[in-house]
């Protein structure tokens, strides 16, 4: 099983519309990751969370990490065609090993 | 553009062949990670190097290899290949030897399809 679940799996919505993307680890989280893949492209950084409670903003897109329940997750407001791709969530663990979430595929329909 | 290149783009080949996957990571950096990404498995950390020497061994299968070069280029070998075997195959950079996820510069990746 994988240790990071995202939610929802793909996601399709309206332009303009808001959504939400989510991240649930098996394991405690230290610190968060969130990713943007064009299809086909490679990974783009957005944001790293590392406290609990913690909240960033880049542009239109918010994160927040919530340590108690080992949860992450990404709020897209007023979505736009541009908001469109894979978003992954990542994290490491001790001894250089790195896990990515499965991912979920946003199409905005505009 | 990340400054990661990797070669080939696309590469199509039958069950049972080897090939070879190239990476350049961006100049000046001395690690580089193998990723395998699959509708199945999502994204999963393979294998890393650091100034030639492997630093970190995630889910690579004993029929994938790797190796860093001195000139820090790194191939990523996949042999006797099945179709599970298709994916996206991505190569990351950074400077030092224990980044984070965050201070890799991925490369655009090479897509493999086993046929």
């Amino acid at each position: 099983s994988q240790e990071l679940e995202q939610s929802p799996q793909s996601l399709i919505v309206q332009e303009g519309k808001n959504l939400t993307i989510n991240c649930t680890s098996s394991k405690t989280l230290y610190g968060l990751y969130w990713y943007k893949q064009k299809y086909g492209e490679g990974l783009i950084f957005l944001m790293m969370l590392q406290k609990g409670g913690e909240e960033k903003s880049h542009e239109k897109i918010t994160a927040k990490l919530d340590e108690k329940k080992q949860q992450s997750s990404l709020h897209i407001t007023a979505s736009q065609p541009s908001h469109a791709g894979i978003y992954l969530c990542g994290a490491d663990r001790t001894g250089n090993q790195f896990y990515f979430g499965t991912g979920t595929s946003l199409t905005v329909i505009p | 553009d990340s400054g990661v290149t990797q070669t080939p783009k696309h590469l199509i080949t039958a069950t049972g062949q080897r090939v070879t996957l190239r990476c350049s990571p961006r100049s000046g950096d001395l690690s580089v990670y193998w990723y395998q990404q699959s509708l199945d498995q999502g994204l999963q950390f393979l294998i890393q190097y650091y100034n030639g020497e492997e630093r970190a061994k995630g889910n690579i299968l004993e029929r994938f290899s790797a190796q860093q070069f001195p000139d820090l280029h790194s191939e990523l070998n996949l042999s006797s290949l099945e179709l599970g075997d298709s994916a996206l195959y991505f190569c990351a950079s950074s400077v030092v030897a224990g980044s984070r996820v965050y201070e890799q510069y991925f490369g655009p990746g090479t897509r493999l399809t086993v046929t």
